[in-house]
């Protein structure tokens, strides 16, 4: 079985700053790893996603994520926070293989102060 | 544009009703989901399918069925709502391989 840890619930960063989102998994098998992002009042959306090549991942809107075997950890980060990144960010694992489930962290709101 | 669509994105309904939420996906994915998502909570899968008229229960079905007729479609039904059933209703769809989700805008169910 798969799961992920997200500590904390909530980030609050000075527009500029840096933002960095912690996330660690369990998983007994090379494991996919995804960011997703949520907006208020919507869907969730994918933000990148990790599925054994680089382990340094890039996705939209400047986020990137570093996947390390060794610390069993999926880090989001950003240099620079922007207003617009005000959100809930999730992380989720699923194993390698033909329809294998997500199974999502609890999510980590961010808010950005001007 | 890839989409999934869920059909009401706000519903009120009193205790006892039953409720379809239903949901559509253009991507000719075989796979489908139910999550709910609650403050605190992150997400919580109710039910997921496969394939066309196959269903698998989540990690909470209890109080919850699907429906999978055709490939695109997937219905989640409350049979008889209760009000710890007042949530935000994700479906999600994905291909075979990788597991990547796409999710419709949700359903903000109140059961009054």
């Amino acid at each position: 079985a798969q799961s992920v840890t997200q500590l904390g619930s909530h980030v609050s960063v000075s527009e500029g700053a840096l933002v960095l989102l912690r996330c660690n998994y369990s998983s007994s098998v090379p494991p996919y790893l995804f960011w997703y992002v949520q907006y208020p009042n919507q869907g969730l959306q994918l933000l990148l996603k990790y599925t054994s090549a680089a382990t340094l991942v890039k996705g939209i809107n400047g986020f990137e994520a570093e996947f390390k075997k060794s610390e069993t950890s999926f880090h989001l980060t950003k240099p620079s926070a922007h207003m617009s990144d005000a959100a809930e960010y999730f992380c989720a694992v699923s194993l390698t293989g033909a329809n294998s489930k997500l199974t999502f962290g609890k999510g980590i709101t961010l808010s950005v102060r001007p | 544009d890839v989409k999934v669509t869920q059909s009401s994105r706000y519903l009120v309904k009193r205790t006892g009703e039953k409720v379809f939420l239903e949901c559509v996906q253009d991507m000719d994915h075989e796979n489908m989901f139910w999550y709910r998502q609650d403050p605190g909570l992150g997400l919580r899968l109710i039910y997921f399918s496969y394939d066309v008229k196959m269903k698998e229960k989540g990690d909470i079905p209890e109080g919850y069925s699907v429906s999978r007729e055709k490939k695109e479609r997937f219905s989640l039904i409350l049979e008889s709502a209760s009000t710890n059933q007042t949530s935000m209703y994700l479906c999600a769809s994905s291909g075979r391989i990788t597991g990547e989700l796409f999710f419709g805008e949700g359903s903000r169910l109140t059961v009054l």
